[in-house]
């Protein structure tokens, strides 16, 4: 079975700061990979997924940006934080029969 | 547009009674369904899929769903509830892409 790595676990920054949220996979290949960010009461948003290396899809005008380096790396950023981008972040990778698998989030305050 | 619904908010349910939790999906066609599960701080864990073939499905941790194409629904149940299950659970239709319900959040009380 497939195991998805996130770091940091936490982080708190200012607004205005640059960001970097990392998410590694082990036990697969040539994932699916998505970003979600999760506020209360609202459910999962899906932010980027990801059907290779260097091909990133957008669900929702903001602003973060994705990229995917490698097979097995998706990376979440942004060059300048807004209050907004709060929230918990979850990266999840897809099997072929459409199962989506989680890491355990990165909860992202911005000050 | 694609919707799944999670109708209810918050349930709380005592120990060892019975539990449904409901979910209506909006779909061009019948999406693949998945329950999840989620404590507090951590990611989502799944609990059961349904693909095609036999309309009731078991999950781990003796959970099991029933789907009914007549009524879009595809509804999470538990014969005896255990204090370890109160979490949020989220229901989840698509394909390649999902579409998350807004989560039920499940009380037990003792």
């Amino acid at each position: 079975s497939q195991t998805i790595h996130q770091w940091p676990a936490t982080l708190v920054q200012p607004v205005g700061s640059p960001l970097s949220l990392e998410c590694t996979v082990e036990g697969t290949s040539n994932p699916n990979l998505y970003w979600y960010r999760q506020a209360a009461g609202r459910g999962l948003q899906l932010l980027f997924y990801s059907v290779g290396i260097g091909q990133i899809s957008s669900e929702v005008p903001q602003n973060l940006s994705a990229s995917r380096p490698q097979d097995r790396q998706f990376i979440l950023s942004s060059k300048k934080l807004l209050l907004s981008d709060s929230g918990f972040y979850l990266c999840a990778s897809g099997t072929g029969n459409f199962e989506q698998y989680f890491g355990p989030g990165t909860r992202l305050t911005v000050t | 547009a694609q919707s799944v619904t999670q109708p209810d908010i918050h349930i709380t349910v005592s120990e060892g009674a019975s539990l449904e939790l409901r979910c209506n999906y909006s779909y061009g066609a019948t999406p693949y369904l998945f329950w999840y599960v989620q404590s507090p701080g951590q990611g989502l864990q799944l609990l059961l899929k349904y693909f095609s073939g036999d309309t009731l499905v078991q999950g781990i941790k003796g959970f099991e769903a029933e789907f009914k194409r007549s009524q879009s629904s595809f509804n999470l149940r538990k014969p005896s509830v255990h204090w370890s299950d109160a979490a949020e659970y989220f229901c989840a239709a698509g394909f390649q892409k999902l579409v998350f319900g807004t989560g039920t959040r499940l009380l037990v009380s003792p």
